[in-house]
C-alpha cells in the first residue's frame, strides 16, 4: 500500500514564527503535492513538485514555499506565519501525472496564533 | 476557464436510502474524472475514476458514477447508503494545461447518513 505521511497531526505556532510541514511517501512517486483545505472551498494547491529540486506554483503560492532535495520527501514552508494561515494542510503525491490518483497524508491542522 | 462544481455543501439522507452526489465541470479541452472520499480526521481517498472507455464506472463501497460528456457531468451515485458512507465527497478533474497536468478540485459534499 502506498503511503504518505506527515510529520504532525497538529500544529500550534505564533505569528511570525518559520513553519516547516514535512511530507514522506513510500512509493517513489515523482510528483508530490501541497494542498490547504479550507471549509467552504474544498482544496486549493500551493506547490507541486514533479522531481527531485523541481516546483510549480499553484493556485495560492503566496506566503508559502517548498523544498524537495529528495524524491520522497516535499517540505511545505510558511517564512512567517501569518493568523490567515490557520488551515489544514495536505500532502499526496502520485505516479504519472493526468491519469493516475494521488495518493493524500492524512494532513496537518496547523492553527496560527 | 476551467472548473468543477458541487452544487451540494450537505446532502442528508436516511440509511439504506439511495443517494446521488452531483458534480459538473467547465473544460475546454478532454478531462479524467475523479470522485475521492474524507473520512473525519483523516486524508482523501480514491473512490473512482474515469479515464476512458465505458461511461459508468464502479468503485469501492459500491459507488458508481456516470459519465455524461455532453452534460459535462460526473454525478456519483450509490444505491443504498449505510451510516459508515457518512463522510465528505470531493469531485476533482484533471487536464492538461500550459504544458502540464491541472488537477481541479470541487468544494465538497458532505454527505450525513441518518439512522
Amino acid at each position: 500500500d502506498v503511503k504518505v505521511t506527515q510529520s504532525s497531526r497538529y500544529l500550534v505556532k505564533r505569528t511570525g514564527e518559520k513553519v516547516f510541514l514535512e511530507c514522506v511517501q513510500d512509493m517513489d512517486h515523482e510528483n508530490m503535492f501541497w494542498y490547504r483545505q479550507d471549509p467552504g472551498l474544498g482544496l486549493r494547491l500551493i506547490y507541486f513538485s514533479y522531481d527531485v529540486k523541481m516546483k510549480e506554483k499553484g493556485d495560492i503560492p503566496e506566503g508559502y514555499s517548498v523544498s524537495r532535495e529528495k524524491k520522497e520527501r516535499f517540505s511545505l514552508i510558511l517564512e512567517s506565519a501569518s493568523t490567515n494561515q490557520t488551515s489544514m494542510y495536505l500532502c499526496a503525491s502520485s505516479f504519472l501525472p493526468g491519469i493516475n490518483e494521488q495518493f493524500f497524508g492524512p494532513g496537518t491542522r496547523l492553527t496560527v496564533l | 476557464a476551467q472548473s468543477v462544481t458541487q452544487l451540494d455543501s450537505q446532502v442528508p439522507v436516511f440509511e439504506e436510502a439511495p443517494v446521488e452526489l452531483r458534480c459538473n465541470y467547465s473544460s475546454s479541452v478532454s478531462v479524467y474524472l475523479f470522485w475521492y472520499v474524507q473520512y473525519p480526521n483523516q486524508g482523501l481517498q480514491l473512490l473512482l475514476k474515469y479515464l476512458s472507455g465505458s461511461t459508468l464506472v464502479k468503485g469501492i463501497n459500491g459507488f458508481e458514477a456516470e459519465f455524461n460528456k455532453s452534460q459535462t457531468s460526473f454525478h456519483l451515485r450509490k444505491p443504498s447508503v449505510h451510516i459508515s458512507d457518512t463522510a465528505e465527497y470531493f469531485c476533482a478533474v484533471a487536464l492538461w494545461a500550459s504544458g502540464t497536468y491541472k488537477y481541479i478540485f470541487g468544494t465538497g459534499t458532505r454527505l450525513k447518513v441518518l439512522a
